[in-house]
């Protein structure tokens, strides 16, 4: 069965740095999404892209973060720097509307 | 926004036993998913169920669209259930992004 993937599983980074969390969607999929689920809390919409661009974005997505798909293949969210509180997990998704999205494993990130 | 309630926000269950987990939301839906947090965090896809009623092994779930609600069920609970259960909702003209509720914490004992 085709699933969405992440790398990595688990990330560490000093804060102000810039990081990169990189998801293959499955294969004839369009609509992509990034997630985040600070711990203990509930999963957070961030942005959704389709057609090389955002088609929308939360206030969370403010101008530290990014989306690209540089190739057929990958979807990447870009945070360029790292604050504390970006400290969360990351969930990548993917659709094909109006079906089910399915989920990443996430990438758990931590900021020190 | 949409608001997504979901209800009991904890249950402890003695393996073997039944529950209903509920899920409100307030305004009309595109989709309604099931999800299930498991220890290592990972969401694992239970129902896409915008209305009407689905089943899978011991677990089944309802969608009434009109009254907006949603329930999960789950039979003979197994200890291997516990974990965090999220109802997940796109409201209508919501260029598909999902609302999550703050979902149930499920602990199932020997």
């Amino acid at each position: 069965e085709p699933e969405v993937t992440q790398t990595p599983s688990h990330q560490v980074t000093q804060m102000g740095q810039e990081v990169i969390l990189r998801c293959v969607p499955i294969s004839n999929h369009l609509y992509f999404y990034w997630y985040r689920q600070i711990l203990g809390q509930k999963v957070e919409f961030l942005v959704s892209f389709y057609n090389n661009e955002i088609s929308e974005k939360s206030e969370i997505f403010d101008d530290q973060f990014s989306v690209e798909r540089p190739d057929g293949s990958n979807f990447t969210l870009k945070i360029r720097s790292t604050k504390l509180e970006d400290s969360a997990m990351y969930f990548c998704a993917s659709t094909e509307p109006p079906y089910e999205q399915y989920f990443g494993p996430g990438t758990r990130l931590t900021v020190t | 926004g949409i608001q997504v309630e979901q209800s009991p926000p904890d249950l402890i269950l003695q393996e073997g036993a039944n529950s209903t987990l509920r899920c409100n939301f307030s305004d009309s839906v595109n989709n309604l998913q099931w999800f299930h947090q498991n220890p290592w965090g990972q969401l694992i896809n239970l129902f896409y169920i915008p209305s009407g009623t689905k089943q899978n092994g011991r677990l089944s779930a309802t969608t009434v669209a009109t009254e907006r609600y949603s329930l999960l069920y789950i039979s003979s609970s197994q200890t291997t259930d516990s974990g965090v259960y999220f109802c997940a909702v796109e409201p209508l003209g919501a260029n598909s992004k999902l609302t999550f509720g703050k979902g149930i914490t499920l602990s199932v004992r020997p």
